[in-house]
């Protein structure tokens, strides 16, 4: 069981290119989301989803874009990637039928805009 | 909107000891879940253990265990017997048991614990 599975691992971009990060989970669960994780900040929730076709956003959804046309996808888009984009991502999946179970994380993808 | 505060930015304590990392959150609903999670250098978000509003009792988990105090919103980690391998960054979050609100999690900033021998 793989879990929570995001690619790549590492990812260096220049200024204003752009980059979709990719998540997969094969739990089934309906809810999936990504935070970014910055120091000194903990992890902030960017966008998240409830179901396949819908998507809201989070604390900080600025500069990303989401679609979820599957239940086990979830790419987190950069359209024009900044250097205040540098960050850890990490995608996160839970049982919506289940209120109290946990998210499960993924491994994190760890980007560099310069 | 809640906040999760970690006031200890680092920690450090000997193996074989024990030592409690702080957490205190601001809400207004009477109904929530409060969670820690381990970061260690992989990376990897671990969750160590979890606590129900609704539920008197701490949460233990093994060496884990939580001093969870409703009514001052504090919801501290206690960790005994420390061993190496718990060295890592911990991170106090929060969640709303109210429907709608899509399993939102809030973050602490995070305590770095060292262990050391």
């Amino acid at each position: 069981n793989a879990g929570v599975t995001q690619t790549p691992k590492f990812q260096v971009l220049k200024t204003g290119q752009s980059m979709t990060l990719q998540c997969a989970q094969d739990m089934n669960h309906e809810y999936m989301s990504w935070y970014r994780q910055d120091p000194g900040m903990g992890l902030r929730l960017i966008h998240y989803s409830v179901g396949a076709g819908i998507t809201d956003q989070g604390e900080v959804p600025n500069g990303y874009n989401v679609s979820r046309s599957t239940t086990e996808d979830f790419p987190l888009r950069l359209l024009s990637a900044a250097p205040s984009q540098t960050s850890v991502y990490f995608c996160a999946s839970k049982n919506g039928g289940q209120f109290n179970s946990p998210l499960h994380f993924g491994n994190g993808t760890r980007l560099t805009v310069t | 909107a809640q906040t999760v505060t970690q006031s200890q930015p680092e920690m450090s304590v000997q193996e074989a000891e024990t030592v409690t990392l702080s957490c205190t959150y601001d809400t207004s609903e009477s109904d929530y879940y409060l969670f820690w999670y381990k970061q260690p250098p992989s990376r990897q978000m671990i969750l160590v253990i979890r606590q129900e509003a609704y539920k008197q009792q701490n949460a233990t988990e093994n060496r884990f265990s939580v001093n969870f105090q409703k009514a001052a919103k504090s919801f501290s980690l206690k960790i005994s017997d420390s061993q190496l391998g718990d060295a890592a960054m911990y991170f106090c979050a929060y969640r709303s048991a109210r429907t709608g609100t899509a399993s939102k999690l809030t973050f602490g900033t995070g305590t770095r614990l060292q262990v050391t021998l």
